[in-house]
């Protein structure tokens, strides 16, 4: 079966810091990932996704970035943080038929 | 417009009643529609997809699709306290993204 992991599972950085979160997936090969940020209170916002190692497509412009390194694993990274990058940040796989399954997140703090 | 539109709530049921939950979308092109569910301080889990106009039934979840309406909905029969959560309307957008409701907050009272 397919499992997805994301670490840490919290984090508390200053603003200006930078920030690299990873996500990794086991048991399924060349998947489509997905990094998405919910803000409290609020819906899912897509960040980046990849169909495939090096392809990374941007959704919103910002401070982030996202690599995929190896096949099953994908980084959200970020030079210098915002305040406004609060938020719950989601990794998700995509399965054959388009659903997306999500890992257990990181909720990050900027002070 | 939003491409994904929900019901806000919150939307309070007593316990095992039926809990009846919509959702709009935009695109008529869209072909897979989705509802996850999302407990407080976690992440979205997928309760069922559904593909075809008509019901989709999986235990006490039935979706329900009408393509020509654009509307998706979900119901909960015999709600029970452990389905209290925000429940999300997921569309299949092209380009296996999908576009996200806001979510619909769901309290069953014991």
């Amino acid at each position: 079966s397919q499992t997805i992991h994301q670490w840490p599972a919290t984090l508390v950085q200053p603003v200006g810091s930078p920030l690299s979160l990873e996500c990794t997936v086991e048991g399924t090969s060349n998947p489509n990932l997905y990094w998405y940020r919910q803000a409290a209170g609020r819906g899912l916002q897509l960040l980046f996704y990849s169909v495939g190692i090096g392809q990374i497509s941007s959704e919103v412009p910002q401070n982030l970035s996202a690599s995929r390194p190896q096949d099953r694993q994908f980084i959200l990274s970020s030079k210098k943080l915002l305040l406004s990058d609060s938020g719950f940040y989601l990794c998700a796989w995509g399965g054959s038929s388009y659903e997306q399954y999500f890992g257990p997140g990181t909720r990050l703090t900027v002070t | 417009q939003k491409e994904v539109e929900q019901n806000s709530g919150p939307l309070s049921v007593p316990e095992g009643a039926i809990a009846s939950l919509n959702c709009t979308y935009s695109d008529r092109g869209s072909q897979s529609f989705f509802w996850y569910r999302q407990y407080s301080g976690k992440s979205p889990e997928l309760i069922m997809f559904i593909y075809s106009n008509g019901d989709k039934e999986d235990g006490r979840f039935t979706a329900q699709l009408n393509k020509a309406s654009q509307y998706v909905s979900l119901l909960i029969r015999d709600s029970q306290p452990s389905d209290s959560a925000t429940y999300l309307c997921a569309v299949n957008m092209g380009d296996y993204k999908l576009s996200f409701g806001a979510g619909t907050t769901v309290t069953v009272r014991a």
